[in-house]
């Protein structure tokens, strides 16, 4: 069964203040992982994809790296609109399923 | 339309009666997903719509959850004799066939069951 644990369950920084997010995943065979920002009262919103095991990605202050057993969520000098729950989620190969299984998330409050 | 659509935002049940649940994908969106998201918890798949075939089923609870969608757009998810374990925010998502970089998702409806 595919899993995914993510920590600290919550964090609060200091704007400014660089700090990094953690998803452990154990899947079948790995066909995506995927990170989402969710905003209280909203759906998820698509961040990142990755593939495999060495890929980086960034967006913003925004960095997702891979191993084959986790992915960071790297954090570079937070603001307050940073602030959210961060999902991560994984696709197995088997091409019958399309579901994602996702974790219980991590909440950033990023505080002025 | 520009995003993924669910109706009604918010609703209040009283235990046993049933429900339905709207969600309207994105135009041109092939597949669409149902997740619940229970509060404190990750959000759990319910079940994928390839066009108007649900392929993945495995994600419904209980034979009280049943969904369809019709015309390859619009998709109901029926809850009957709803209990109080049902009470939760049921999100819908979409995508373009095999577009694994990512899910649109709607805001969701919260369901409260009294």
């Amino acid at each position: 069964e595919d899993q995914v644990t993510q920590s600290p369950e919550a964090l609060r920084l200091q704007e400014g203040e660089s700090s990094s997010l953690n998803c452990s995943y154990t899947v079948s065979g790995l066909r995506g992982l995927f990170w989402y920002r969710q905003d209280p009262g909203k759906g998820p919103e698509f961040l990142f994809t990755l593939y495999s095991a060495g890929e980086e990605k960034e967006k913003e202050r925004l960095k997702a790296t891979l191993t084959k057993k986790e992915s960071f969520l790297h954090i570079t000098a937070p603001k307050p609109e940073d602030s959210a729950t961060y999902l991560c989620a994984v696709q197995a190969v088997d091409t019958g399923r399309r579901a994602l299984t996702f974790g219980s998330g991590t909440r950033l409050q990023v505080q002025p | 339309g520009a995003g993924v659509s669910q109706s009604p935002s918010n609703k209040v049940t009283e235990k046993g009666k049933d429900v339905e649940l709207r969600c309207d994908p994105i135009s041109g969106h092939t597949a669409l997903y149902w997740y619940r998201q229970s509060l404190g918890q990750g959000l759990e798949f319910l079940i994928y719509f390839q066009g108007n075939s649900a392929p993945d089923k495995s994600g419904l609870p209980s034979d009280r959850f049943s969904a369809e969608r019709t015309g390859g757009s619009v998709s109901t998810l029926t809850i009957q004799r709803t209990q109080q374990e049902d009470s939760a925010v049921y999100l819908c998502a979409s995508s373009t066939y095999d577009r694994i970089y990512g899910y649109t998702f709607g805001s969701g409806t919260r369901l409260t069951v009294v």
